[in-house]
């Protein structure tokens, strides 16, 4: 199964637009690319997912690069309550639906 | 609708004693879940069921059984807790096809 890597901390100013990039450079054609989040110790809240084409819907935007090798979350105005823990997550092709959460990135919107 | 629910939230337990988390999911799922987190770690999965009547073992399986009781409910248990396993244990489900993860709001477990 395809792996990502990511930043393990960043920072981003209040309003500004945060941008988590994340590289999955296994993966395969038919996986797709997942972001979550984890405010505290609270379960993993869904953001958005994506397949080869960019997405965006009311949370976030999803740029994937055209060899799927990476792949940037971007929150448009962060604001302090974006300050969570970000997973990128590929998905596992075949039976089941398997997703495998990495250590993530730790977003901290500064005021 | 309550989403997923998982019980206990909280359990204290000796070395060497047995328990079940229980999960229940009222989405009509045919996929669920169980996690573990550690402190400063991602979530590690530890078993997950397809579909009713089927499971499989995820990254860390050891010292753990599952049951997929019926299409709502999905327990896990520890036979002989060890400390190795006081975590936050999440239970989720999904949509075979969607993909979107539901998460129930956690079990912390602590082993002494």
């Amino acid at each position: 199964d395809a792996k990502t890597t990511q930043p393990p901390s960043m920072d981003c100013a209040e309003g500004r637009a945060a941008n988590l990039p994340c590289n999955h450079s296994t993966i395969s054609g038919n996986e797709y690319v997942y972001w979550y989040r984890q405010i505290h110790s609270q379960g993993p809240q869904y953001i958005i997912h994506g397949l080869k084409n960019n997405e965006t819907n009311e949370m976030a935007s999803l740029i994937i690069t055209e060899d799927r090798k990476s792949s940037t979350l971007i929150l448009p105005h962060a604001t302090l309550r974006d300050t969570a823990v970000y997973y990128c997550i590929v998905r596992v092709a075949g039976t089941g639906n398997q997703f495998y959460f990495g250590t993530g990135t730790s977003l901290t919107v500064i005021p | 609708n309550a989403g997923v629910t998982q019980t206990p939230k909280f359990q204290v337990l000796k070395t060497g004693q047995s328990m079940t988390l229980q999960c229940a999911q009222d989405m009509n799922h045919n996929s669920m879940y169980w996690y573990r987190q550690d402190p400063g770690m991602g979530l590690r999965l530890i078993y997950y069921s397809a579909s009713e009547g089927t499971t499989d073992k995820g990254e860390v399986p050891n010292g753990y059984n599952v049951s997929r009781l019926n299409k709502r409910e999905f327990s896990l248990r520890l036979e002989s807790a060890a400390p190795s396993q006081t975590s936050v244990y999440f239970c989720a489900s999904s949509e075979v096809l969607s993909g979107e993860l539901f998460f129930g709001e956690g079990s912390r477990l602590t082993v002494l």
